[in-house]
């Protein structure tokens, strides 16, 4: 199994303002995924983060709204930028080990 | 891309009542995952599933790959057990799709 960690658990942010949230797994491992999951709502996956080269985002997401880094492998960050109302989410990495997926706890953030 | 459904989307049990939840999934799947989301936000994956059964104390799981659904047991709830209960599909090499969850509720 994984063990990840995340920064902030929480936030409340003023609209216009970006946040970064990292990500820490307690194991080398090659990719890393950020979900995005609204009030009352399923997971949504945002973007797949590979060490060493661009991450790969989904439909409806772009680099600009939500860049990433990951300068190795147990590490990596999303970044919320230009943030509304709308961006109040819970956002959760979570990585796969053996066709197993972990979450780490997930940030939740309220933009007022 | 694939489509998952979750029934029912709501369930209130008593305490000790035993339940099932199911999962259709619109395409053929090569790995299919259920995980509990506490009312706290952790998400613990529960099973790997992607065809037969599975059991994890009071929880089991079964998947029917050809028939494109799966199905959670969970037998003598606990209040413990509240929470909202996710299937997720690999549409594509370790991307998940989730499904529109269970939101289960056990009362005393």
């Amino acid at each position: 199994s994984a063990v990840i960690s995340q920064k902030p658990s929480r936030d409340i942010c003023q609209r216009g303002t970006s946040l970064t949230i990292q990500c820490q797994v307690d194991s080398q491992v090659t990719m890393m995924f950020w979900y995005r999951q609204q009030p009352g709502q399923s997971l949504t996956l945002i973007a797949t983060a590979n060490q060493g080269s661009e991450a790969t985002y989904e439909s409806g997401f772009v680099i600009d709204k939500f860049p990433i880094s990951r300068p190795n492998l147990t590490f990596s960050t999303l970044t919320v930028s230009n943030m509304s109302p709308e961006d109040s989410s819970i956002y959760l990495c979570s990585v796969e080990l053996a066709d197993t997926q972990y979450f780490g706890p997930g940030t939740r953030l309220t933009v007022l | 891309g694939i489509q998952v459904e979750q029934s029912p989307p709501d369930l209130i049990l008593q305490e000790g009542a035993n339940s099932t939840l199911r999962c259709n999934f619109s395409d053929s799947v090569n790995n299919l995952q259920w995980f509990h989301q506490n009312p706290w936000g952790q998400l613990i994956n529960l099973f790997y599933i992607p065809s037969g059964t599975k059991q994890n104390g009071r929880l089991s799981a079964t998947t029917v790959a050809t028939e494109r659904y799966s199905l959670l047991y969970i037998s003598s709830s606990q209040t413990t057990d509240s929470g909202v209960y996710f299937c997720a599909a690999y549409y594509t090499a370790s991307k998940l799709t989730f499904g529109t969850g269970t939101r289960l509720q056990v009362t005393l």
